[in-house]
C-alpha cells in the first residue's frame, strides 16, 4: 500500500521559470510532510517542511503548500535554477518519526 | 567532516555470504535509521533506533539484524545474501523533531551476485 505517491517522475523546466512537484497521500495520520532533494550517488537532502497545521511554509526560493481536504502537497522553487535538477523526494511523517517517502521526480532545469 | 558516513560505499557480494554496513553520526541526534532503496526508487524503513533501543522494526527478513553499540553507531548486518537483498541501503539521523527531517548518509550500493 503506497501511502504517499508521487505521480510525475519527472519534470522539465526552463532556468528562471516556476517548478511545481506534486504528492498525494492516503493516510490523514500523517502531522509532518518534508520535501528532500537527492543529488546521484549522494543521500537525500532535507530541503523544507511544513506542519499539518499550516498550509503554506516558505523558504527562500522554496515554498510547499499542503491542501489537506485533498491531501496534496506541492513544492514550488522560484525562480528554478540548473543547481535545482535533482531527484526531489515528498516524505510524510506520523508515529514514531517514521517518514514514509514518495518514489521521486527528477527534475530538469535547462538553461 | 561528514556528518552521517556509512562504510563501504559500494559492496559487491557472492549469494549465500554474509555482510555488514557500519553507519555513524556525529550529530549528536538520538535517533537513527536504515532504509532501503530498491530498483523503483523507493525508500523504504527498515528500522530504526533511539538512544540504543529498536523503536522500528518493519517487515523485514530476519536475516536483517541491526546493531547499536551506542547512540552514534547503527550498523546493519545481512546474513545470507539473497539476489533480492541488491539495493542501495541509506543510514540517517535526526533530531527529535518531526519537522526537521533527516540528515542522510550517502549510501551504500550492494550487489549481490
Amino acid at each position: 500500500d503506497q501511502q504517499v505517491k508521487q505521480n510525475s517522475p519527472s519534470l522539465s523546466v526552463q532556468e528562471g521559470r516556476i517548478s511545481i512537484l506534486n504528492c498525494d497521500y492516503t493516510n490523514s495520520m500523517f502531522d509532518y510532510f518534508l520535501w528532500y532533494k537527492k543529488y546521484p550517488a549522494e543521500g537525500p537532502t532535507f530541503l523544507i517542511s511544513i506542519s499539518s497545521i499550516k498550509d503554506k511554509n516558505e523558504d527562500g526560493r522554496f515554498t510547499v503548500f499542503l491542501n489537506k481536504s485533498a491531501k496534496h502537497l506541492s513544492l514550488h522553487i522560484v525562480p528554478s535554477q540548473p543547481g535545482d535538477s535533482a531527484v526531489y523526494f515528498c516524505a510524510a511523517t506520523a508515529e514514531k518519526g517514521k517518514s514514509t517517502f514518495g518514489d521521486g521526480t527528477t527534475l530538469t532545469v535547462k538553461p | 567532516d561528514t556528518a552521517v558516513s556509512q562504510t563501504p560505499k559500494y559492496l559487491v557480494t557472492q549469494m549465500g555470504n554474509d555482510k555488514s554496513i557500519k553507519c555513524e553520526q556525529n550529530l549528536g541526534h538520538d535517533t537513527m535509521y536504515w532504509y532501503k532503496q530498491d530498483s523503483k526508487k523507493f525508500l523504504k524503513i527498515m528500522f530504526s533506533y533511539n538512544n540504543k533501543e529498536l523503536i522500528i522494526n518493519e517487515t523485514v527478513p530476519n536475516r536483517f539484524s541491526p546493531k547499536s553499540p551506542d547512540k552514534a553507531h547503527l550498523n546493519l548486518h545481512i546474513n545470507s545474501l539473497e539476489l533480492g537483498d541488491s539495493a542501495v541501503y541509506f543510514c540517517a539521523s535526526s533530531q527529535a523533531r518531526e519537522d526537521y527531517g533527516y540528515t542522510f548518509g550517502s549510501g551504500t550500493r550492494l550487489t549481490v551476485v
